[in-house]
């Protein structure tokens, strides 16, 4: 298996734009996770689904990000607009029944 | 509800000695803990778990924890580092809910190990 796949690696964008990311989890598994990683809060989930349905989205931070799962082998999270304080790696995660999360590589994003 | 503390925000040895990276928890119950490692601008990697069973619990490249019910702790141990093993280290501890939360881990801070030559 290829592992959870997230793209894009690194984005760049200026302050009020749009962003997606994308992540794909491992084929079987029906948990999957967004986090948030940054120097000074350190990892923080964000939001997870079950069965592609939200469980506990308590960690998003505003209204401003919104995450969806259309089908059990997709999943985004947006922001709009976005701003400087949103820079931080941005990590999906899927679970196996066990409950042993695999994560992504990361997206790497930068607000200007 | 769950939690776990890193106390060290870094820890420092060289290559052939013992590591240990510490990690205590909070949690009402049973608790089920983990261990992910991180290597710079890589996601995090499964070391480790405990969920009952022996206190000693082995896992990937040599590593082993034990858990110590008395005292809180879950420690991360390899018995001789390697250069290799620099990276960010985490403890984490699972939800204790509904099945369909057992991936919700509470992770603590991470403790950056350095292992020089």
């Amino acid at each position: 298996d290829a592992g959870v796949i997230q793209s894009p690696r690194h984005e760049v964008t200026e302050m009020g734009q749009e962003v997606t990311l994308r992540c794909k989890p491992i084929s079987g598994h029906n948990s999957l996770f967004w986090y948030r990683q940054t120097m000074m809060r350190g990892l923080e989930l964000l939001i997870y689904f079950n069965n592609n349905v939200p469980i506990d989205d308590s960690g998003m931070p505003e209204d401003r990000f919104s995450a969806k799962m259309p089908n059990a082998s997709f999943s985004t999270l947006k922001i709009q607009p976005s701003e400087p304080r949103d820079s931080a790696v941005y990590f999906c995660a899927s679970s196996d029944p066990t409950g042993e999360l695999f994560f992504g590589e990361g997206s790497r994003l930068t607000v200007l | 509800a769950q939690s776990v503390a890193q106390p060290e925000d870094q820890v420092n040895v060289a290559e052939g000695n013992p590591l240990t990276v510490k990690c205590t928890y909070s949690v009402s119950g049973n608790p089920y803990l983990f261990w992910y490692v991180q290597y710079p601008n890589r996601g995090l990697q499964f070391l480790l778990k405990y969920i009952t069973g022996d206190n000693l619990v082995k896992g990937s490249y040599g590593f082993e924890a034990e858990f110590n019910k008395s005292q809180t702790s879950f420690h991360l141990k390899k018995p001789s580092a390697l250069v290799s093993d620099s990276a960010l280290y985490f403890c984490a501890v699972r939800d204790m809910g509904p099945p369909d939360s057992w991936g919700k881990l509470q992770f603590g801070a991470g403790t950056q190990v350095v292992v020089t030559p």
